[in-house]
């Protein structure tokens, strides 16, 4: 069954705590993504990679970092720094025109 | 500086009615157009997506219309359902070389029974 696999769904954490969101894909796209949405705020890119060990910030990478070791897998990490992490965040792959998204995961830090 | 502008925010439409969102962009390179829908909870899926080549795209009751000189394209939603009721957003990219989609801010479906 090929597709996107984001987990967990929901991820609650505390201030100040790095957390890190799992992307993995068995598409076999080389190009992953990975998008913040906020209410009414659209999809914003944070970082994406064209190839494996390349990787490039988007519209707003303070706060995040990610790696991409395999073709399959691309984490994001939600560092400290990030001044609103609270958001749903999307993962997705493909090329630039035509990007499969999987289902998101929810992050909350109180 | 927001480089795709959707409007409406939110719709209501009643069941049977045309839906209309409408898109302006302001980079004259983009030239790929695609259409994202969203269920509450899920991720996006790509819906119809138009070249700027074309006037307008079909695929059932989804509709798109381009105009190039104006920098607008706009998706209609035809005979619209209750099952239809979900975020839509448009896109614009550049399709050749390494690009990335900018996105609208998105507008919230709702068809009444």
């Amino acid at each position: 069954d090929g597709g996107i696999t984001q987990s967990p769904k929901y991820l609650f954490r505390k201030e100040g705590q790095n957390v890190t969101l799992s992307c993995e894909q068995n598409l076999n796209h080389d190009a992953m993504y990975w998008y913040r949405q906020d209410p009414g705020q659209g999809l914003r890119l944070i970082y994406y990679s064209q190839i494996v060990n390349d990787f490039q910030k988007g519209d707003i990478a303070e706060g995040y970092s990610v790696s991409r070791e395999k073709k399959e897998s691309f984490p994001l990490t939600v560092t400290s720094a990030q001044k609103n992490p609270t958001a749903f965040y999307l993962c997705a792959s493909g090329r630039t025109y035509e990007q499969y998204f999987g289902p998101g995961t929810r992050l909350t830090v109180t | 500086q927001q480089q795709v502008k959707q409007s409406p925010q939110s719709l209501i439409v009643q069941k049977g009615g045309i839906s209309i969102i409408n898109c302006a962009y302001e980079n004259t390179a983009f030239d790929y157009f695609p259409w994202y829908q969203q269920f509450p909870g899920k991720g996006p899926a790509l819906l119809i997506a138009i070249r700027p080549d074309v006037s307008e795209k079909k695929e059932g009751r989804f509709t798109i219309s381009f105009n190039k000189s104006a920098k607008q394209f706009s998706l209609h939603i035809m005979d619209s359902q209750p099952g239809d009721s979900a975020t839509y957003f448009c896109a614009a990219s550049i399709s050749i070389g390494y690009s990335t989609l900018t996105f609208g801010k998105g507008t919230m479906l709702l068809v009444s029974p």
